[in-house]
């Protein structure tokens, strides 16, 4: 069964810190792989996405994320964090027609 | 602008009463989802439906039901069988289950 794994639960960065979310999926091919990001009471923003080719995908805000086969992990990274990204995010597997998310993981940013 | 749009924001139910959320998408998707959000426990899928006139459960479908007389539309009912309603409620769509998903603003519901 396809399962999305973020290990962390909340992560607390100083402003201008890097920032490293780990997102671990359990899927028999390569699926294709999303993060997403959630202020609260909003829905969910997608931040980038990995269907194929490079391994490395750029998306919104600064943020990129990249897809490691052999650890099945697509973990999301900045290089300086701001205070705006404090934020929920949610890491998420596409597959036979379906969407399977992670349980997310709470960014705090501190001054 | 095309987007989803769920309503209303906030809705207020007595306890044994049905209740629907409206979920419209404007960007011609072929699919679409509701999910379940609690505190800690990330998005749970409730329905989803990949063309007009058919859906399928999802992993928490119990006490709920939905239908898709229209492409752009996928109201939710929760029912009074579903015996621990309040919850933050998200409605997605997308051209199909593979390509990224949109979701709405979602509607918080709260069973009094």
């Amino acid at each position: 069964a396809q399962s999305v794994t973020q290990p962390d639960i909340h992560i607390t960065v100083s402003e201008g810190a890097s920032l490293e979310l780990r997102c671990n999926y359990s899927y028999g091919a390569t699926p294709y792989l999303f993060w997403y990001v959630q202020s609260p009471g909003q829905g969910l923003q997608l931040l980038l996405k990995y269907f194929s080719g490079d391994t490395l995908v750029q998306g919104i805000k600064g943020f990129e994320a990249e897809f490691k086969r052999s650890q099945s992990s697509f973990n999301l990274r900045k290089p300086s964090v701001h205070w705006s990204d404090a934020a929920e995010y949610f890491c998420a597997v596409g597959a036979q027609n379906q969407f399977y998310f992670g349980t997310g993981t709470s960014l705090t940013v501190i001054p | 602008d095309g987007g989803i749009t769920q309503s209303p924001k906030y809705l207020f139910r007595k306890e044994g009463q049905n209740v629907t959320l409206s979920c419209e998408q404007n960007l011609n998707h072929d699919a679409m989802y509701w999910y379940r959000q609690d505190p800690g426990q990330g998005l749970r899928l409730i329905y989803y439906s990949q063309i007009v006139n058919d859906f399928q459960k999802g992993d928490i479908a119990e006490g709920y039901s939905v239908s898709r007389e229209k492409k752009e539309s996928f109201p939710l009912t929760v029912t009074s069988a579903q015996k621990n309603p309040t919850a933050f409620y998200l409605c997605a769509s997308s051209f199909s289950g593979d390509t990224e998903a949109f979701f709405g603003q979602g509607t918080r519901l709260t069973v009094v």
